[in-house]
């Protein structure tokens, strides 16, 4: 089955500037991958996906990265701020409706 | 769109108790719903992919007897969890699509605390 790993498992940054994330991926059928953003006690919230006909996307200060021959995709958040604080989770799937194989989470810490 | 409820939010209750969490898509059919744990500190992991109108499928190494997944109509899922015992203390939270090949929204949780 699907194996992700994300790393670093922590990440501390100074305010402004940016924060990169890394995920790998096992299995070559996965074509889905979405980040989620979890603050304590609240529900996983979607901020950006990729899916493996592209090799970038970007929304604002967030980008995803994707590499299909390497299997690895990153996360990328430019002009970090305090309340980009939380653990964020990569994850990937064989299709937007299916099951979702995370990582195992990066808590990201923006000093002010 | 897509907004997914769970309910209760919370849930504090004796060991040997069963709880059913609700899980359901307010504005779209969900023919598939997905029931996921997590640990403190930990990330998530599936426990089982709830079908409407048939069995769930459950992940590797857990217990379809003691997690039991029903899915009656394209709105609703739930999850009993039977004779629940404090090692089942846990974050539940479910997740739904609305269409094919579209992301996933996940529910609120249930923070579920067994005594």
């Amino acid at each position: 089955g699907e194996n992700v790993e994300q790393h670093p498992s922590t990440l501390s940054v100074q305010e402004g500037d940016s924060a990169v994330i890394k995920c790998t991926y096992s299995d070559s059928a996965s074509n889905y991958f979405p980040w989620y953003k979890q603050e304590l006690g609240k529900r996983p919230q979607l901020i950006i996906d990729i899916r493996s006909n592209v090799g970038e996307k970007k929304d604002q200060r967030i980008a995803v990265t994707l590499n299909k021959t390497a299997k690895h995709f990153s996360l990328h958040i430019t002009e970090t701020q305090p309340e980009d604080s939380a653990v964020y989770f990569c994850a990937a799937s064989q299709g937007g409706s299916e099951k979702l194989v995370f990582g195992k989470g990066t808590k990201l810490t923006v000093n002010p | 769109g897509a907004v997914v409820s769970q309910h209760p939010s919370w849930v504090i209750c004796k060991s040997g108790t069963s709880v059913k969490i609700e899980c359901r898509s307010l504005d779209f059919q969900a023919t598939t719903m997905f029931w996921y744990r997590q640990f403190p500190k930990q990330s998530l992991m599936l426990m089982a992919t709830s079908n409407e109108g048939s069995k769930a499928t459950y992940e590797q190494g857990v217990e379809k007897d003691k997690f039991l997944i029903n899915h009656a109509s394209l709105t609703l899922s739930t999850l009993t969890v039977t004779s629940a015992h404090p090692e089942d203390s846990s974050f539940y939270i479910c997740s739904a699509s609305g269409q094919f090949n579209q992301p996933q929204h996940f529910g609120d949780g249930t923070r579920l605390s067994i005594l």
